[in-house]
């Protein structure tokens, strides 16, 4: 029973540089979820996806920033021309049915890609 | 309107004892208020959550009260362990918006 899994746990960019980070949800998801975590602060919403539909994006604090989910499962989020100010744990969360909110959409998180941007 | 106000940022107990973490909403169109366990290098996982149409909840050695006519909402743990020393975030949701609103968080340490 594998959870929500990320790639990679952690990563370093130099400023202006390009990242990818990768989220494997739970096999049968429909809605996927990307977060920020800034340290010591509760994550905040970036985007969400169900199935290949990106619904909602209204969190992506610029346009370097970039999700996708083109089959409905894997999910990428890439940020270009990095900046010191993305640095941040990027959590990745996914739930089974669509997004609803309430009790009945857990959300499952990932471990998390901690990326440090100098 | 949209913010969830987390208190204490840090929480010292001794084991045994009873660990208290508070929130508060403005919005009172939420309707759902969970709380999440985050142990470091992994992400949040569900502990307990609860509707306002009851005031609390139990589940285990976790209580969530709840009190819709002052906005607050808090976490109790009884008889805390060192295993549940980790950072507590309150979240809150509307039924008809899946965006989770995040507390600050709480970073709690039980004392063998």
């Amino acid at each position: 029973g594998a959870g929500v899994s990320q790639s990679p746990r952690y990563k370093v960019a130099k400023r202006g540089q390009d990242v990818a980070l990768r989220c494997d949800p739970i096999s049968g998801h429909v809605s996927l979820f990307w977060y920020q975590q800034a340290l010591g602060q509760g994550p905040e919403f970036l985007t969400y996806f169900q199935n290949e539909a990106q619904l909602d994006k209204s969190g992506l604090p610029s346009d370097r920033f970039f999700a996708e989910r083109p089959e409905g499962s894997v999910s990428t989020l890439k940020i270009q021309r990095t900046q010191q100010e993305d640095s941040a744990v990027y959590l990745c969360a996914s739930s089974f049915l669509r997004a609803s909110g309430g009790s009945y959409n857990e959300q499952f998180f990932g471990p998390g890609t901690r990326l440090t941007v100098l | 309107q949209q913010q969830v106000k987390q208190s204490p940022q840090s929480l010292i107990v001794q084991k045994g004892g009873i660990s208290i973490i508070n929130c508060a909403y403005e919005n009172t169109a939420f309707d759902y208020f969970p709380w999440y366990q985050q142990f470091p290098g992994k992400g949040p996982a569900l502990l307990i959550a609860i509707r306002p149409d009851v005031s609390e909840k139990k589940e285990g050695r976790f209580t969530i009260s709840f009190n819709k006519s002052a906005k607050q909402f808090s976490l109790h743990i009884m008889d805390s362990q060192p295993g549940d020393s980790a950072t507590y975030f309150c979240a809150a949701n509307m039924d008809s918006n899946y965006q989770l609103i995040w507390g600050a968080g709480t970073k709690l340490i039980i004392k063998p």
